[in-house]
């Protein structure tokens, strides 16, 4: 799987934007972008996916460098609740029927401060 | 709509002992997965279903692990005997298939927290 690459921790305000970034320089032509968040004592919850334009959903934005080398995650209005560990997850577009078990690294610690 | 369940939340145990774990998808979720969450990293996949057959277990440690999903709905994730470096959250996630992109997403249960002594 292609690898992805995020910052450890980042601390932002709340009720300010908040700009999530990962690298993917390996990331295939067929590869979605996923993120999803693990808030604390809580399994991972989906957040938003993308493949080559920039997405919106009730959660979050996701823009997508015309690369695609990169990506921000995009948090418009950080509450205390958003404060979580954020992954950026790449996946092939068709498993074709096999193993497509989410790979995750370490993510990045979002610190909200009130 | 109900979420994915697991039981037990928590489970302390002596090395050497035996566990189960239980997870009970959402409705009509055909892909089951089984991940271990050791402190400070992200999750690991240990075993991946469509429906009642095993598509991937190639990160299971199966001298020790077991899983199944008998009628393509519940499953349990067994370990015997226990290790101190089983100590981990073990979360359960399904999805509506595991074919195209777009219905892939998985939804997670709370996870078992399992403390090895």
């Amino acid at each position: 799987d292609a690898k992805t690459t995020q910052p450890n921790s980042m601390e932002s305000n709340e009720e300010e934007p908040v700009h999530l970034p990962c690298n993917h320089s390996t990331i295939s032509g067929t590869d979605y972008i996923h993120w999803y968040r693990q808030l604390p004592s809580q399994g991972p919850e989906y957040v938003i996916h993308g493949l080559t334009s920039n997405v919106n959903n009730r959660m979050a934005s996701l823009a997508i460098a015309e690369d695609r080398k990169s990506s921000t995650l995009i948090l418009h209005r950080a509450t205390l609740r958003d404060a979580a560990v954020y992954y950026c997850i790449l996946r092939a577009r068709y498993s074709g029927g096999g193993a497509d078990g989410l790979t995750f690294g370490k993510g990045t610690h979002l610190i909200i401060q009130p | 709509e109900a979420g994915v369940a697991q039981s037990p939340r928590y489970k302390i145990i002596e090395k050497r002992q035996s566990v189960a774990f239980w997870c009970n998808p959402i409705s009509g979720h055909a892909t089951l997965y089984w991940y271990q969450q050791i402190l400070g990293q992200g999750p690991k996949l240990l075993i991946q279903f469509q429906n009642n057959g095993v598509v991937d277990d190639s990160q299971l440690p199966k001298d020790r692990f077991s899983a199944e999903r008998l009628k393509g709905v519940d499953s349990t994730l067994k370990i015997q005997p226990a290790k101190l470096e089983d100590s981990a959250v073990y979360l359960c996630a399904s999805s509506l298939d595991h074919f195209l992109a777009s219905r892939r997403e998985q939804y997670f249960g709370p996870g078992t927290r399992l403390t090895v002594t």
